[in-house]
């Protein structure tokens, strides 16, 4: 069984400009969650999506961010402009129920 | 909003010595999950706990949930290179799936 894909996996911008992540959670999985992991830190929540419906989103900053699950499968997390604070791991993860799973993460710097 | 303190942040431990780290809730906890994370990658999933006083045992890692103390404990018996790696443990007070996490304890195990 595959498991959740990112891509990409590593990406170099500077600031102002835009960025996107695209996420493909595990087949059948209905919550998906996208989360913002810093250096040192551990992973904080950005929204958590039901299907196509965004259930928690409380913490995503909405004057730069937004995030899309237009069918209730993959997503896209999107950021515009990019600030030199917004440089971190972003994951998804996917969740039949209790257990996430996450996927490899895209590593963005904003120079 | 609910915060998890682990401790320690980081530990280095000689191959084939035990160790434990715990994971301090500030809010009640429904349920307690431990992830590892190796640098560059997603989180993989460990264990999940719910009762007070559960004990789960995975391959040489135990964990163990305190209710009333708030408290979980993840045990790692004879060490290996292989358990190297970030432990974070991660919760929601609400009782769905984790979106709090602690920050992690980076563990290093030499020979």
């Amino acid at each position: 069984e595959a498991g959740v894909v990112q891509s990409p996996r590593y990406k170099i911008i500077e600031k102002k400009q835009p960025v996107a992540f695209w996420c493909n959670p595990i087949s059948g999985h209905n919550t998906l969650y996208w989360y913002r992991q810093n250096l040192g830190q551990g992973p904080e929540l950005l929204i958590r999506y039901e299907n196509e419906e965004a259930v928690d989103d409380s913490q995503l900053p909405k004057d730069r961010f937004s995030a899309e699950r237009l069918k209730g499968v993959d997503s896209t997390l999107k950021i515009q402009p990019a600030e030199l604070g917004d440089s971190a791991v972003y994951l998804c993860a996917s969740s039949p129920g209790n257990e996430q799973f996450f996927g490899p993460g895209t590593r963005l710097t904003v120079l | 909003s609910q915060e998890l303190e682990q401790s320690p942040q980081s530990l280095i431990v000689q191959e084939g010595k035990n160790l434990t780290i715990n994971c301090t809730s500030s809010k009640t906890l429904y349920g307690l999950y431990w992830y590892k994370q190796k640098y560059g990658e997603g989180l993989i999933f460990l264990m999940m706990l719910q009762k007070g006083g559960e004990e789960k045992s995975h391959e040489k890692i135990t964990a163990k949930l305190d209710e009333k103390k708030q408290q979980s404990s993840l045990h790692i018996t004879a060490s290996q290179p292989s358990h190297a790696g970030t432990y974070l443990c991660g919760a929601d007070s609400s009782g769905n799936t984790p979106l709090v996490f602690g920050k992690g304890t980076r563990l290093s195990v030499i020979a």
